[in-house]
């Protein structure tokens, strides 16, 4: 199976900053089925990144995916309150899908 | 509006089965697949298994090949997962997702507690 790691396990910034998240892949991911998903507490994941760079609906342009093959990011720019979460990557190009363990997004 | 709408929590004791239900709405169910995804307490997302909605075809993770299996009921829009021979770290949320094939899983359910105690 495909392991994605993520770095950092959590980033400590304030609201008005801009981050980059990674994710790390342990094989190339050739057709770029890759996603990044936003978490918070008590609620179900949503997905706010597909096809490694194409926005979901719902979410503002300060959020933007790029990479490919085996290294992805993901960028927000300028932090809001509501941007602070749990982040998850996820291939969803072979058959067994697996998702990296999470980057926490915690307010400094 | 495209709903996925998850039966209630359940408790459970060690080596029993559960069996969780996914009610689709808004969409054409035929046409897309149905996830699940658990998640741990305190720990990340794994993926489970799926079916196809239209066909019934199923796949499953390997790690729990044997103990999970995921069918449904295509005239309900219901989606199901059981899950046999529950050990105290099968406890967590579950959740089922619809998966749009190029865009990952655009609706997810509200999840499911499992909890597995003696």
């Amino acid at each position: 199976e495909i392991v994605l790691t993520q770095s950092p396990s959590t980033l400590s910034l304030s609201p008005g900053e801009s981050v980059t998240l990674s994710c790390r892949a342990s094989q190339t991911i050739t057709r770029g089925w890759f996603a990044w998903y936003q978490q918070k507490p008590g609620q179900a994941p949503r997905l706010v990144i597909f096809g490694a760079s194409n926005r979901a609906s719902g979410f503002p342009d300060r959020f933007s995916g790029g990479g490919s093959g085996t290294d992805f990011t993901l960028s927000i720019s300028g932090l809001e309150p509501e941007d602070f979460a749990v982040y998850y990557c996820q291939q969803y190009e072979s058959t067994a899908i697996t998702f990296g363990q999470g980057t926490r997004l915690e307010i400094k | 509006q495209v709903q996925l709408v998850q039966s209630g929590a359940e408790v459970k004791k060690p080596g029993a089965s559960v069996r969780l239900s996914c009610k689709a709405s808004g969409y054409m169910f035929s046409a897309y697949s149905i996830h699940w995804v658990r998640q741990v307490p305190g720990q990340g997302l794994e993926w489970m298994g799926w079916i196809v909605g239209g066909t019934g075809e199923t796949q499953y993770s390997e790690k729990l090949q044997g103990r999970v299996t995921i069918s449904r009921d295509a005239s309900a829009t219901t989606a199901y997962m059981a899950l046999s021979s529950l050990t105290s770290e099968d406890t967590g949320v579950y959740f089922c997702a619809r998966r749009l094939t190029v865009a990952g899983y655009d609706y997810w359910g509200q999840g499911t507690l499992v909890t597995v105690s003696s």
